[in-house]
């Protein structure tokens, strides 16, 4: 089975400062993980994926994350924030073994201030 | 590709009746997923089919709930009796034929239940 831990529930943070959402995971098995982001009152939208290969995952709109399979870390970072980045953040994790059901941590809500 | 659909988006009910939800996945996608958000924290899985076939079920799935996709194309979520903890937005995704270039899973806008 796999868990997801978002070690921060909020994140206040001054528009064009750098941020880190932090997220670890457990698994006895490979993972795939992702990001994804819910604005007010809208669905989940996938921000970010880690498949294979490079470790270092970026989004379109400068959100970058990075696995780290040492420390089962898969943190998403931004070094200059918008306040339209203020939105809810999930961390999630994935596998075969469980039919790729994806499994999502509690969240993050990041909340850029003026 | 006109994305997942969920029907209805908003749905009020009192406590005891039953209500039902639908989804429509991508087309040609095959698989097809069941979450349920609360308040405040992440979604959490509640069933997935792969066509007609119900594969596998969460603990969270009482024996209030069930789902079906009767021809392997849209699906139907029912809650009998429904209870106050039931409110929550329901959320369903779909995913082409998996393999690892089709992992990702494309998740509909929601049903959001409340529950008087």
């Amino acid at each position: 089975a796999q868990s997801v831990t978002q070690l921060d529930s909020q994140v206040p943070v001054f528009e064009e400062a750098p941020v880190e959402l932090r997220c670890n995971y457990s698994s006895s098995v490979s993972v795939y993980l992702f990001w994804y982001v819910q604005y007010p009152n809208q669905g989940l939208q996938l921000l970010l994926k880690y498949l294979s290969g490079s470790t270092l995952v970026e989004s379109i709109n400068g959100f970058e994350a990075e696995f780290n399979k040492s420390q089962t870390s898969f943190h998403l970072r931004k070094p200059s924030v918008h306040i339209s980045d203020t939105a809810e953040y999930f961390c999630a994790v994935s596998a075969n073994t469980g039919g790729f059901k994806t499994i999502f941590g509690a969240g993050t809500r990041l909340f850029v201030k003026a | 590709d006109t994305g997942v659909s969920q029907n209805p988006r908003h749905k009020i009910t009192k406590r005891g009746q039953n209500v039902t939800f639908r989804c429509d996945p991508i087309s040609e996608h095959n698989r097809l997923y069941w979450y349920r958000q609360t308040l405040g924290q992440g979604p959490e899985f509640l069933t997935y089919f792969q066509n007609e076939a119900q594969l596998e079920k969460s603990r969270l799935l009482s024996d209030r709930f069930s789902a079906e996709r009767p021809k392997g194309s849209f699906s139907t979520l029912e809650i009998q009796r429904t209870e106050q903890g039931d409110s929550a937005m329901y959320l369903c995704a779909s995913v082409p034929i998996p393999g690892q270039g089709a992992i990702r899973q494309y998740f509909g806008p929601g049903t959001r239940l409340t529950v008087l």
